[in-house]
């Protein structure tokens, strides 16, 4: 099935460090989604992007939608301890035609921020 | 408002058991989604409801796996003679509908171990 590539698997950061992260595919996506998942919940959308090169802000939270439609990053700035969890990258492949509800899941990245 | 709910939160059963999973979605929201998440994975699609029809179950990884939604707001994951296998956390989502792309809303999830 689709593959997404997401990187790091894990990190370790101090509080008040910036955090990047990003995710690749071998297909292209319509949408690009970020999701944040804490121990025993499901998974919260973060920033959805719908656009090639779009750049999106939610607060501390920023994520680009990449020009090639086959990759996304998501940056943390001034990480706090709340910012622990597993996130994950998502997405429509534009393969699945009409199919949009049909959310690819990367692995996640795994960060652990340290106060 | 409430979320999505999912009972029950845990479940242990033994090899070859029958099991049934519920998931109450938000209210109004017409479309209705189960996902699966091994350990150390994302979630991965299983099936899709619009309404009370199951639109598309192709991620359902074989006929021991059904799904129904009566009503059209209450749905129930059916798994027959379960393997150790099936273990794993299983995501409900709802969102307002399933043309186009809307939001996913997540539960909780109910953890499935067999035993």
């Amino acid at each position: 099935g689709q593959q997404l590539n997401q990187s790091p698997q894990s990190m370790f950061i101090q509080e008040g460090e910036d955090v990047s992260m990003n995710c690749t595919s071998s297909s292209i996506f319509n949408t690009w989604l970020w999701y944040k998942q804490d121990p025993g919940e499901g998974p919260v959308l973060l920033i959805a992007l719908y656009k090639a090169g779009e750049l999106t802000s939610n607060g501390r939270l920023t994520a680009q939608f990449g020009i090639t439609r086959k990759d996304s990053f998501l940056n943390i700035s001034a990480s706090i301890p709340s910012d622990v969890g597993i996130y994950f990258c998502a997405g429509p492949p534009i393969f699945s035609g009409g199919s949009n509800y049909k959310l690819t899941f990367g692995k996640g990245t795994l960060l652990t921020v340290n106060p | 408002g409430a979320g999505v709910s999912q009972t029950p939160s845990n479940k242990v059963t033994e090899k070859g058991k029958y099991v049934e999973l519920r998931c109450d979605p938000i209210s109004g929201h017409t479309a209705l989604y189960w996902y699966r998440q091994s350990l150390g994975q994302g979630p991965e699609f299983l099936i899709y409801f619009q309404g009370t029809g199951a639109a598309d179950d192709s991620g359902l990884p074989n006929d021991r796996f059904f799904a129904v939604r009566p009503e059209g707001s209450v749905s129930t994951l059916k798994i027959q003679r379960t393997e150790r296998g099936d273990s794993a956390v299983y995501l409900c989502a709802s969102s307002l509908k399933g043309t186009g792309y809307n939001e996913q809303f997540f539960g909780p999830g109910t953890r499935l171990t067999v035993l």
